[in-house]
């Protein structure tokens, strides 16, 4: 268990839709990080928070957008979603070194 | 723009032999190296990392080799062990200025019993 928790596990919705996907990093760590992976693709940095502030920003769409909360959860929203959204979305978060980062267990979207 | 390769895609390995995953980048700001091992389902974990002032790391039957002006690491596994299977993704970050880490595209490790 990495302490990172992600929420829910798996998400079905349709085009046009929009979700909002949850992350509770481990105690203490400050930073949290979004990835997406694709049909078993590689890990695609998305965006990056750091003490509720936005610290780094990948590939990441105009349709979706991130923010972290006082209590440093974090919530990614995606919207006007497509079929090629269907992904992984991974949160991980790291301590105040940011050296290794840790994993959620993800969230499955599809998107049909 | 793959600033952290991953060449091979899958590897194959008998038991009990080594194992030898490798990784380039292409830019020179990063200072700190990660291996995570990810299995179906599931989220990437953690493996071992390595700062850029060293060229060795070693934790049990797990050492990454860095070679900075190769731009190359690699992860070494002895004795591979059929629990080993998994896809093993190298990632890059630069903690002294940009902090994200960037992810190569994964190689798919095999340990044959």
């Amino acid at each position: 268990d990495s302490g990172v928790t992600q929420t829910p596990k798996h998400l079905i919705t349709a085009t046009g839709q929009r979700v909002t996907l949850r992350c509770s990093p481990r105690s203490g760590d400050l930073s949290v990080y979004w990835y997406q992976q694709s049909l078993d693709q590689g890990l695609q940095f998305l965006i990056q928070y750091y003490n509720g502030e936005e610290r780094a920003k990948g590939n990441i769409l105009e349709r979706f957008s991130a923010q972290q909360f006082p209590d440093l959860h974090s919530e990614l929203n995606l919207s006007s979603l497509e079929l090629g959204d269907s992904a992984l979305y991974f949160c991980a978060s790291s301590g105040r070194r940011m050296t290794e980062a840790f994993f959620g267990q993800g969230t499955r979207l599809t998107v049909v | 723009d793959q600033q952290v390769k991953q060449n091979s895609p899958s590897l194959s390995v008998q038991e009990g032999r080594i194992s030898i995953l490798n990784c380039d980048y292409t830019n020179s700001m990063f200072d700190y190296f990660l291996w995570y091992k990810k299995y179906p389902a599931e989220g990437p974990t953690f493996l071992i990392s390595i700062s850029s002032i060293k060229d060795k790391n070693e934790d049990g039957r797990f050492t990454v080799f860095l070679n900075k002006s190769a731009k190359h690491l690699s992860l070494h596994i002895v004795p591979s062990q059929p629990g080993d299977s998994a896809v093993y993704f190298c990632a890059a970050s630069g903690v002294s200025g940009t902090y994200k880490y960037i992810f190569g595209t994964g190689t798919r490790l095999k340990v044959l019993a």
